[in-house]
């Protein structure tokens, strides 16, 4: 069984530039989950999805972050204008049921904003 | 909110040692999860505790689960280079599913 994937696993822009992360949840997981670590710092949850509805969005930092889940399939996480403070790695994870089960992390999106 | 204190941030130890790391809260968690992540990947859970006082073992892998329940521990015995990585604790925020990590121990084992 395929794990979560992320695409791109790099991205370098430049501030004020556009940037889209993808994630392919485990199939037939509900439940997908977007996550960021700046750099030294722990991992920090940015929002939940369950199949396409946001059920979770108090992590997103501000309005340049729009993520969605079309279909309730994989799911994209827009930063529009990307600003310096920006970097980090973004991972995806998606779990099978609700609060009780694992969350399956992908390899994640390392984000270089210069 | 809701935080978790990981040390110590860093270990540089020779194979064979044993390795001990902790998290500590100020508020209680129900759930405690410990991952590793390894270079270029995501973090994968090693062990779950879901009941205070639990101890579980996974491999060379042991983990507790804090009695007040704002604290666990792993230990890894008999270290290996295949052990290097990051090791965060975690657990999910009350009445929700998104978890919070610990700011991870990185782990380097030299041979």
């Amino acid at each position: 069984e395929a794990g979560v994937t992320q695409f791109p696993s790099h991205s370098v822009i430049e501030k004020g530039q556009t940037v889209t992360l993808r994630c392919d949840p485990i199939s037939g997981h509900d439940n997908l989950y977007w996550y960021r670590r700046v750099m030294g710092k722990e991992i920090k949850f940015l929002l939940h999805f369950v199949k396409e509805s946001k059920q979770d969005e108090s992590g997103m930092p501000n309005n340049r972050f729009l993520a969605e889940r079309t279909g309730g399939t994989y799911s994209t996480l827009k930063v529009q204008p990307a600003e310096l403070e920006d970097s980090g790695v973004y991972f995806c994870a998606s779990s099978l049921a609700g609060s009780t089960d694992t969350q399956y992390f992908g390899p994640g999106t390392r984000l270089t904003v210069l | 909110g809701q935080q978790l204190n990981q040390s110590p941030q860093s270990m540089f130890i020779q194979e064979g040692e044993d390795v001990s790391m902790n998290c500590t809260s100020s508020s209680i968690f129900n759930t405690w999860l410990w991952y590793k992540q390894d270079p270029g990947e995501g973090p994968v859970l090693l062990i779950a505790l879901y009941k205070a006082g639990e101890l579980t073992s996974n491999g060379r892998l042991t983990a507790q689960f804090g009695i007040t329940r704002k604290d666990s521990f792993l230990n890894i015995s008999a270290s290996i280079p295949s052990d290097v990585g990051i090791y965060f604790c975690a657990g999910p925020a009350r009445g929700t599913n998104k978890l919070i990590f610990g700011t991870g121990t990185l782990l380097a084992v030299q041979p």
